[in-house]
């Protein structure tokens, strides 16, 4: 069965340095999404992504957040200055064309630790 | 008011027994709904989709009541391995939105021999 794969299983940085998280989507998906959890909280939504572009973001996703799709198959979610706030779970999904009815795959995401 | 609302547990059950689990939403205009688990520190994984006339699946049952703003959980003979979060979870797609997830906080199981 087709998943979505996330790279670097865990990423460790200092506070104020950039991060980059991967994502390669399931291959005939087109919606795209990421959230995140902290420890002991409910999973956040982020961004959306479709078309080549952002379709919807959360109050969290502010200036130092942004995603890309820089060939036909990663997706990429950017943390410009990370903060210790920044250290959770994040996870990046996709679904296929079909309505809101198809349900998101999860990939088994990237834990983010801001020392 | 929270956006999607659990019983967040823990429920302690033996093998075999019925659980039931409750969620309600604020959104009216919420469009789909899922149940997805989660075991510890892992990824939200797909249980079932729930459809307006409520739906089956081996052991779990989904019920939505859009009246009330109501979806339900059951799973009848419990497992060791049904022992995770289980998540409810509602999307929204009206104006810009292109069906963005609100998790709930998740409702803890479980299942001891």
């Amino acid at each position: 069965e087709p998943e979505v794969t996330q790279t670097p299983s865990h990423q460790v940085t200092q506070m104020g340095q950039e991060v980059i998280l991967r994502c390669v989507p399931i291959s005939n998906h087109l919606y795209f999404y990421w959230y995140r959890q902290i420890l002991g909280q409910k999973v956040e939504f982020l961004v959306s992504f479709y078309n080549n572009e952002i379709s919807e973001k959360s109050e969290i996703f502010d200036d130092q957040f942004s995603v890309e799709r820089p060939d036909g198959s990663n997706f990429t979610l950017k943390i410009r200055s990370t903060k210790l706030e920044d250290s959770a779970m994040y996870f990046c999904a996709s679904r296929p064309l079909g309505g809101n009815r198809q349900p998101q795959h999860f990939g088994d995401g990237t834990r983010l630790s801001i020392l | 008011r929270k956006e999607v609302e659990q019983d967040p547990g823990p429920f302690n059950v033996p093998e075999g027994a019925t659980v039931a689990f409750n969620c309600t939403y604020s959104n009216s205009a919420s469009q789909s709904f899922f149940w997805y688990r989660q075991d510890c520190r892992k990824e939200p994984k797909l249980l079932m989709s729930v459809y307006s006339s409520g739906n089956e699946d081996g052991r779990f049952t989904a019920q939505l009541n859009r009246a009330s703003q109501y979806i339900s959980l059951l799973i009848r003979d419990s497992k060791l391995s049904d022992s995770a979060t289980y998540l409810c979870v509602v999307s929204y797609a009206g104006g810009t939105s292109y069906g963005k997830l609100t998790f709930g906080q998740g409702t803890i199981l479980t299942v001891h021999p």
